[in-house]
């Protein structure tokens, strides 16, 4: 039972438009959540985070905006650059969690120049 | 400042026989992770340690893989033996272990087992 879902496996965007990548979750325990980049033949890479008692952070480019009543959130890129090129993971983690985190199985994103 | 270290990049093995994964985690980060991830999946969490203390290995398939962290540095992952759908990238990645910090990950090893 995947408790971290990204339903939309890829997403192609123009370049200097808005990217949403959403993600879903089904533990209401979870309170903090990442947003990780992956390049190919990379680990993923810290992109922004969110914890449960906001429902907005922006860090530049990305904003990560939280709905608990949805269990649901989403990354906005904006603008969307061809080097934003990249699988995206959100990952999220319970108190009783410790520093674990349950990652959902990514969204590819294109963004074409 | 250094990242996560992790060799090798990429193994080739075959069924049966055993392989071993390096990771050297950033230092000062008490917490280290040993993550698998199957292509077109999420990482999925094998084994998280406290400094050299196990805080969860539910996912670790114990009777196959073995992990250890000396010291409470390094650490290393071991398979023996070798199945089929071990291959995947096995990412390792620290953190500072307290709520609120993100896990850095290393470039991890890509395993295929033929």
């Amino acid at each position: 039972d995947q408790q971290v879902k990204q339903n939309s496996p890829s997403l192609s965007v123009q370049e200097g438009r808005i990217s949403i990548l959403n993600c879903d979750y089904t533990n209401s325990m979870f309170d903090y959540f990442l947003w990780y980049k992956k390049y190919p033949a990379e680990g993923p890479t810290f992109l922004i985070s969110i914890s449960s008692i906001k429902d907005k952070n922006e860090d530049g480019r990305f904003t990560v905006f939280l709905n608990k009543s949805a269990k649901h959130l989403s990354l906005h890129i904006v603008p969307s650059q061809p080097g934003d090129s990249a699988v995206y993971f959100c990952a999220a983690s319970a108190p009783n969690y410790g520093q674990n985190f349950v990652f959902g199985p990514g969204t590819r994103l294109s963004v074409l120049p | 400042e250094a990242g996560v270290a992790q060799s090798p990049r990429y193994k080739i093995i075959e069924k049966r026989q055993s392989v071993a994964f390096w990771c050297n985690p950033i230092s000062g980060h008490a917490t280290l992770y040993w993550y698998q991830q199957i292509l077109g999946q999420g990482p999925k969490l094998l084994i998280q340690f406290q400094n050299n203390g196990v805080v969860d290995d539910s996912q670790l398939p114990k009777d196959r893989f073995s992990a250890e962290r000396l010291k409470g540095v390094d650490s290393t992952l071991k398979i023996q033996p070798a199945k089929l759908e071990d291959s995947a990238v096995y990412l390792c990645a620290s953190s500072l272990g307290r709520r609120g910090f993100p896990l850095h990950f290393g470039n991890g090893t890509r395993l295929t087992v033929t």
